[in-house]
């Protein structure tokens, strides 16, 4: 069936790059999606790539596809302790729904 | 911030009651979602509604009910609440299936 995974921990010293990985097993040609989670609120949009694209940059957050392996992953350069949260990917599967993964949550260390 | 607020915020119950949770957006997107999310198992889909009176069930959906008979109000309720349904609870809105959805801030609820 379709599925999106995610693992659940990661820790990253501050200034260093952190690299949150998401597999999925279907997806429909259409923007796949990484939400940002801070405590006590509810999950943010931080950034989206186009299911034709295999890179995205935007500031410190790089996005890379890749279709043959369905493998998603999202890099944050110089990683910063206001950048502790929890992060989703999001797969739109079929014609009707978005998937989401469980999350990884994202420890900086000093 | 997409408009999205969600009532209560905060809800503590007993088991065997009714809770109704309301959704409410000013930004007139025609998909409103509710989902639950729970540790372990991420945000999971509840139940969808694509336009006034139209809904549809998601992979959760058992023991709960919704309706939305305006735009901008999506309900949730919980007819007999138990222990089993405490979580935080999110409201979702889309202009398009499949388009980048908008959160409201959650709402935790317990049951005792």
């Amino acid at each position: 069936g379709e599925d999106v995974e995610q693992s659940l921990f990661l820790s990253v010293r501050e200034g260093d790059s952190s690299v949150i990985n998401c597999t999925y097993t279907d997806s429909s040609s259409t923007y796949l999606y990484w939400y940002k989670q801070e405590p006590g609120a509810g999950l943010q949009l931080l950034t989206y790539i186009f299911s034709n694209m295999d890179m995205k940059q935007d500031q410190r957050l790089t996005v890379l596809l890749n279709k043959k392996d369905k493998h998603l992953s999202l890099r944050i350069a110089d990683t910063q302790t206001g950048d502790s949260a929890i992060y989703f990917c999001a797969v739109p599967v079929g014609d009707d729904k978005i998937i989401f993964g469980k999350g990884t949550r994202l420890h900086i260390l000093p | 911030d997409a408009g999205i607020t969600q009532s209560p915020r905060h809800k503590v119950t007993e088991t065997g009651t009714p809770v109704t949770l309301r959704c409410h957006q000013t930004e007139n997107h025609r998909y409103m979602y509710w989902y639950r999310q729970d540790p372990g198992h991420g945000l999971r889909l509840i139940h969808y509604s694509y336009g006034v009176k139209d809904t549809d069930k998601g992979e959760v959906s058992d023991g709960y009910s919704v309706s939305r008979s305006k735009t901008e109000d999506f309900l949730l309720t919980l007819e007999s609440a138990t222990s089993s349904q405490t979580s935080v609870y999110f409201c979702a809105i889309s202009e398009r299936q499949r388009d980048t959805q908008y959160f409201g801030p959650g709402t935790r609820l317990t049951v005792l």
